[in-house]
């Protein structure tokens, strides 16, 4: 499978400031997500990263807070914008090959909120 | 909607005991797909296995198994002769036939593996 490298891989960062996670895979994919995992909790999907266009959110999340780009088949990056302390959470970027293939997944940022 | 019961949070057992991970799904599709993650302390996320709805046969790869039953709707996984490195969070998930690959995860099941 693909490998997937995550950047940052943590960081610490004061309220109200804002974040770019790099997700950059050695093959080109098809589809890449980016996920929230709360501590102690389940992931949840934020959206679908589309290469040439803007991201598609799920419900509760949209491109102000999180904005999105995905310039090509292989890169992608995720913004968390003007952080508070609940946004501290593991931010993980997957990639799929297709609808019906398995995602795998990133090694996770993991960004804490002063 | 799709939704993933993982009804025991954490789970903890001597070694070389079994573990049995139940996982429950709700859709109204179909076709869907049954996925299970293992996640580790360091927190990387682990692709375990895929399962598509028309294949119902049950799996072993090594120490592990999974029994998909269609009828009840789960996929429950068992860790047969458990190890130190088998502690991690074992997430099960669904995608259904339509939306974007979108998966939907359990809670996860904290395994613990006692020395």
């Amino acid at each position: 499978s693909a490998v997937i490298s995550q950047k940052p891989s943590r960081d610490i960062c004061q309220r109200g400031t804002s974040l770019t996670i790099q997700c950059q895979v050695d093959s080109q994919v098809t589809m890449m997500f980016w996920y929230r995992q709360q501590p102690g909790q389940s992931l949840t999907l934020i959206a679908t990263a589309n290469q040439g266009s803007e991201a598609t959110y799920e419900s509760g999340f949209v491109i102000d807070k999180f904005p999105i780009s995905r310039p090509n088949l292989t890169f992608s990056t995720l913004t968390v914008s003007n952080m508070s302390p609940e946004d501290s959470s593991i931010y993980l970027c997957s990639v799929a090959q297709g609808p019906d293939q398995p995602q795998h997944f990133g090694d996770g940022t993991r960004l804490s909120i002063l | 909607a799709q939704k993933v019961t993982q009804a025991q949070t954490e789970i903890s057992v001597v070694e070389k005991e079994d573990v049995t991970l139940d996982c429950v799904y709700e859709t109204r599709d179909t076709t869907y797909y049954l996925f299970w993650y293992k996640q580790p302390p360091s927190g990387e996320l682990v692709f375990l296995i895929r399962r598509n709805s028309f294949d119902e046969q049950n799996e072993i790869s090594g120490r592990y198994s999974w029994n998909f039953q269609k009828s009840t709707s789960s996929f429950n996984f068992t860790i047969t002769a458990s190890q130190v490195v088998d502690s991690a969070v074992y997430f099960c998930a669904l995608r259904g036939s339509y939306g974007n690959n979108r998966l939907a995860f359990g809670k996860g099941n904290q395994v613990v593996v006692i020395p």
